[in-house]
């Protein structure tokens, strides 16, 4: 059974540059979250997808936004990067929107801005 | 506003002595409750959680926590540390009937001595 994948595993953008990150969430996952964590930091949650709507957003710029498909799997985009978007995102997967389901996260995807 | 708290930002034990990782909430209600483990490039890894009944809850690799309401902490135990311990964890909650945004501490890092 595969978990939560994620791609790229890394990418380098320039400062006003456009991003999309993709997850596959683990099967049988009706849910995505995405979350960012900058170097030394917790994650900080972005936003959830459920029924390929944006359930819950965290403190993110209107820049940040996403997409879920109807097989469940979802897209990060960021636009006009800044330096400060260079971080480790994380995709979660997990089943319904109850807040005690186990979320799995995958790998994560490098992104530095220069 | 609801926060987690992890008291110290690096631990060190000796391999075989007890390992305890802080870590205090910040919430109105109980929250549900979460460990995750991070080894270095990688993903997290969900350790335990707290969501109801038992206080004292067991998860993977020898790891337990106690959740207590009246100190509203949540700390994470394990008798007898081993070398592949040696990595970052954080404590996490998120809010009864919120959704299912993850709040993450800061996390703290355990090194282990030989």
């Amino acid at each position: 059974d595969a978990g939560v994948t994620q791609s790229p595993t890394h990418l380098i953008k320039t400062r006003g540059q456009q991003v999309t990150l993709r997850c596959s969430p683990k099967s049988g996952h009706d849910t995505v979250s995405w979350y960012q964590q900058a170097l030394g930091q917790g994650p900080q949650f972005i936003f959830q997808y459920y029924e390929e709507e944006e359930r819950q957003r965290g403190n993110f710029p209107d820049r940040f936004s996403g997409h879920q498909f109807p097989n469940y799997s979802s897209e990060l985009n960021v636009n006009a990067l800044l330096l400060g978007d260079s971080a480790l995102y994380l995709c979660a997967s997990s089943i319904g929107t109850g807040g005690w389901e186990t979320q799995y996260f995958g790998p994560g995807t490098r992104l530095l801005v220069l | 506003a609801q926060s987690v708290t992890q008291l110290g930002s690096h631990v060190s034990v000796s391999e075989g002595a007890l390992v305890l990782l802080r870590c205090n909430y910040s919430s109105s209600v109980p929250p549900y409750l979460f460990w995750y483990v991070q080894y270095p490039n990688q993903g997290l890894q969900l350790l335990l959680k707290y969501t109801t009944g038992a206080t004292l809850v067991k998860g993977i690799n020898g790891f337990e926590a106690e959740f207590k309401k009246s100190e509203t902490s949540f700390h994470l135990t394990k008798p007898s540390a081993h070398m592949s311990d040696a990595a970052e964890y954080f404590c996490a909650v998120i809010i009864r009937n919120q959704g299912g945004k993850l709040i993450f501490g800061q996390g703290t890092e355990l090194s282990v001595k030989p």
